[in-house]
């Protein structure tokens, strides 16, 4: 049972355009939520993150958006530039937990 | 820089033998991390958790005799593969939190390691 969902394995998108990475959910007790990229033979590095309590939280080129009611996210990269190019994870936090679930990733390739 | 360092990055042993991966918290001390593994196109999925001084915590379908944890310090936490076998071969990768930070807060990852039994 696939709790976390990244329904897209793989996104191509022109250099200086928005990048829209999707991610659903099933649990409603997920109440924190993160993006980390990932490069091969590499661990994840954490990009954003964002608690139920928001539905919005930016930091520079990316910006995360919550969907509650429809247990979605998506994080938006704009501009998007070659060096993003990497697996897209997104991660959820059960409530009171330290532990993530994460979802399938996707492979985004930002095209020069 | 790195604040997670594990060690090894890649490994390769025979089939039957043990492999022991190792997690560092490099600047600050971690009384809890967490295991995960990834197949080739898949998910990252939670193995344990690494509690200082104490058993870890498996999730289910882990077996805790083949994959054993050990965390004997706040900065270091080892994952033995006990008895390896090809189908053991995946991408091990240990986590970290920074202590007192709440549980919404962002985990640090390793780098991986790559573990291929022949």
């Amino acid at each position: 049972d696939q709790q976390v969902k990244q329904n897209s394995p793989s996104l191509s998108v022109q250099e200086g355009r928005i990048s829209i990475l999707n991610c659903d959910y099933t649990n409603s007790m997920f109440d924190y939520f993160l993006w980390y990229k990932k490069y091969p033979a590499e661990g994840p590095t954490f990009l954003i993150s964002i608690s139920s309590i928001k539905d919005k939280n930016e930091d520079g080129r990316f910006t995360v958006f919550l969907n509650k009611s429809a247990k979605h996210l998506s994080l938006h990269i704009v501009p998007s530039q070659p060096g993003d190019s990497a697996v897209y994870f997104c991660a959820a936090s059960p409530s009171g937990t330290y532990k993530y679930i994460f979802g399938t990733g996707t492979r985004l390739k930002v095209l020069a | 820089g790195a604040v997670v360092s594990q060690h090894p990055s890649r490994v390769i042993c025979k089939s039957g033998t043990s492999v022991k991966i190792e997690c560092r918290s490099l600047d600050f001390q971690a009384t809890t991390m967490f295991w995960y593994r990834q197949f080739p196109k898949q998910s990252l999925m939670l193995m344990a958790t690494s509690n200082e001084g104490s058993k870890a915590t498996y999730e289910q379908g882990v077996e805790k005799d083949k994959f054993l944890i050990n965390h004997a310090s706040l900065t270091l936490s080892t994952l033995t593969v006990t008895s390896a076998h090809p189908e053991d071969s995946s991408f091990y990768i240990c986590s970290a939190r920074r202590p007192a930070t709440g549980v919404n807060t962002e985990a640090f990852f390793g780098q991986g390691t790559r573990l291929t039994v022949v």
